[in-house]
């Protein structure tokens, strides 16, 4: 069976400051997916990010910055200089080998607010 | 990437009444499609995968006479809340799937009174 923790429920946050969102997962997929997303207040999902479980570098965009660790089965998110509209819940998830026409097994999320 | 659309965007019903919720996939013909629900401050669970000319899927715990599925079309599936009562109330959310990913509507919050 799949899990996904995401063991901080909420975070607040001063502007500009730097937050990193945990996850740790549970699969015994040898292949399997990983995601991030990002849901604002408007409830709709907006997809952040997709890594394989066979490709382990790290990833950037923007302020966005993700870090894969097999060994520890991990998927931590940093947001480096937060900024007020990076409020919202995140959700880290994870899907099997076809994770097109899989479902996805979500994390409870975390709450994440960026005081002005 | 793929189109998803819900409607209706809310809707408020009143308790014993049916709810009907249209998921459809604008670009993109889908033989898979995956409902969600998420209650007020909870995580995304999956009720259900519908399957285009089958009958749906449903997960553990989920009434399958309860939460009608029809996935009729390759661009449409429907989730009907059959005698919706206060505890139906959640977002519930459809995905399409492709080999790219899932897609996701942008939900339907239903209010049962």
């Amino acid at each position: 069976a799949q899990k996904v923790t995401q063991a901080q429920t909420e975070i607040s946050v001063v502007e500009k400051e730097d937050v990193t969102l945990d996850c740790v997962y549970e699969t015994r997929d040898t292949t399997y997916y990983l995601f991030w997303y990002k849901q604002p207040p408007s409830g709709e999902l907006v997809f952040l990010i997709r890594r394989n479980s066979f490709d382990e570098q790290n990833e950037i965009s923007g302020r966005y910055s993700w870090n894969f660790q097999k060994s520890t089965s991990s998927f931590n998110f940093t947001i480096t200089a937060s900024q007020v509209v990076d409020s919202a819940v995140y959700f880290c998830a994870l899907s099997g080998s076809n994770f097109g026409n899989e479902k996805l097994t979500f994390g409870t999320g975390t709450r994440l607010t960026i005081i002005p | 990437g793929a189109v998803v659309s819900q409607h209706p965007s809310w809707v408020i019903c009143k308790s014993g009444t049916s709810v009907k919720i249209e998921c459809r996939s604008l670009d993109f013909q889908a033989t898979t499609m995956f409902w969600y629900r998420q209650f007020p401050k909870q995580s995304l669970m999956l009720m259900a995968t519908s399957n285009e000319g089958s009958k749906a899927t449903y997960e553990q715990g989920v009434e399958k006479d309860k939460f009608l599925i029809n996935h009729a079309s390759l661009t449409l599936s429907t989730l009907t809340v059959t005698s919706a009562h206060p505890e139906d109330s959640s977002f519930y959310i459809c995905t399409v799937g492709r080999d790219r990913g899932q897609y996701f509507g942008p939900g339907t919050r239903l209010t049962v009174l």
